[in-house]
């Protein structure tokens, strides 16, 4: 069965320090990996897609950027935290389009920029 | 343009009650599908249902079910009976044609007991 692990699960940042938040997917091969985040009390917004080992595709510009090294390794960065990237991430995985598929979330970061 | 609106922002029944959350959207493309998901207090968005646009059948599963109407471009989601365990946000999602999904903004549901 597939599992998706996120980590950590809570981080609290100051201002201008950077970020590293890590999602593998097990079990399965070649899955679409998005990144997610979640607003308090908002809806979710697409970040970042990747269809394939180091093919990004970025949905907002901002100070966060991500990375796939690995088929089943999705990684999210920034350099620089604001205090507007405070939020609950969430990394999701797909098999074929998105459009016609479920995805299937982790557990989720909970980031706190203070 | 592509468009999912969940009207009701936050819903309150007490336990045993049905509940209806409703979702409306929008989109020009003919082949498309729609999603629901939870979001537990954890956190966790988790997949409850896929409808494609050539099935309007409804579908029940236990105590969800869910009507599905081209006509009105709607998709709404009735839980029978609810649970306390049933609380929760509710997104319901369209994705067609293109590499994600457009979410909506989600229905907080609180089931008292």
């Amino acid at each position: 069965s597939q599992t998706i692990h996120q980590w950590p699960a809570t981080l609290v940042q100051p201002v201008g320090s950077p970020l590293s938040l890590e999602c593998t997917v097990e079990g399965t091969s070649n899955p679409n990996l998005y990144w997610y985040r979640q607003a308090a009390g908002r809806g979710l917004q697409l970040l970042f897609y990747s269809v394939g080992i180091g093919q990004i595709s970025s949905e907002v510009p901002q100070n966060l950027s991500a990375s796939r090294p690995q088929d089943r390794q999705f990684i999210l960065s920034s350099k620089k935290l604001l205090l507007s990237d405070s939020g609950f991430y969430l990394c999701a995985w797909s098999l074929g389009p998105p459009s016609y598929n479920e995805q299937f979330f982790g557990p989720g970061t909970r980031l706190t920029v203070l | 343009a592509q468009k999912v609106t969940q009207a009701q922002t936050e819903i309150s029944v007490v336990e045993k009650e049905d509940v209806t959350l409703d979702c409306v959207y929008e989109t020009r493309d003919t082949t498309y599908y729609l999603f629901w998901y939870k979001q537990p207090p954890s956190g966790e968005l988790v997949f409850l249902i896929r409808r494609n646009s050539f099935d309007e059948q409804n579908e029940i599963s236990g105590r969800y079910s869910w009507n599905f109407q081209k006509s009105t471009s709607s998709f709404n989601f009735t839980i029978t009976a609810s649970q306390v365990v049933d609380s929760a946000v509710y997104f319901c999602a369209l994705g067609s044609g293109t590499y994600k999904y457009i979410f909506g903004t989600g229905t907080r549901l609180k089931v008292l007991a």
